[in-house]
């Protein structure tokens, strides 16, 4: 069946490098895809979007990456802080036709100080 | 923009009660809302999805009768959790969007805990 999953459970960065989240997934047909950042006890927050006819988007010290060849989809985040320790799910969103909204399983990042 | 409350952000209750759980968005049309549920560590299981208006659709293996909800406005939805169990303690999560359905922004979350 389809699915959105990461390459990585946990990932343990220094304060100050980069961060790299990774998240593949199955389905070609997919119109757009989130990046979401989930701090302990809350629920997830928006952190960047790219559509499905992009290769590459830049927010605040966040990139996100699209390789639509190999159907792989990352987060970049630069001078990580420890403030961004938290999960990452990526979500696949379809809106042609039935919506859909899938999840990937989520990347824990720590940040190391 | 985009911002979706949820209340209460906790609550503690009896087995056998029931608890009804809000989620609001604040300052955006919710033509659709979601409910989902997160064991620890775990990603996010899609409960069920509500419209304004209209029944809500469920998850397979998501007892109706057990997670009622209601979407009465485009701002409001609610989840009553029925004759709670221990086995019902989790963290609830709603989400929403607006007409474009594309991105779902989430509530803060509430967590229930039954003894």
């Amino acid at each position: 069946g389809e699915s959105v999953g990461l390459h990585l459970p946990t990932l343990s960065v220094q304060e100050g490098d980069n961060s790299i989240i990774n998240c593949a997934y199955s389905n070609s047909a997919s119109d757009y895809f989130i990046w979401y950042k989930q701090e302990s006890g809350k629920g997830p927050q928006f952190i960047i979007d790219i559509r499905s006819n992009m290769d590459k988007r830049q927010g605040q010290r966040v990139t996100v990456l699209l390789n639509k060849t190999v159907k792989h989809l990352s987060l970049q985040i630069a001078a990580t802080q420890p403030g961004d320790s938290a999960v990452y799910f990526c979500a696949e969103i379809f809106t042609s036709g039935t919506y859909k909204y899938i999840f990937g399983t989520g990347t824990r990042l720590k940040v190391l100080a | 923009g985009a911002v979706v409350s949820q209340h209460p952000s906790r609550v503690i209750c009896k087995s056998g009660t029931s608890v009804k759980i809000e989620c609001r968005s604040l300052d955006f049309q919710a033509t659709t809302m979601f409910w989902y549920r997160q064991f620890p560590k775990q990603s996010l299981m899609l409960m069920a999805t509500s419209n304004e208006g209209s029944k809500a659709t469920y998850e397979q293996g998501v007892e109706k009768d057990k997670f009622l909800i209601n979407h009465a406005s485009l701002t409001l939805s609610t989840l009553t959790v029925t004759s709670a169990h221990p086995e019902d303690s989790s963290f609830y999560i709603c989400s929403a969007t607006g007409v474009q359905r594309e991105t779902q922004y989430f509530g803060p979350g509430t967590r229930l805990l039954v003894l």
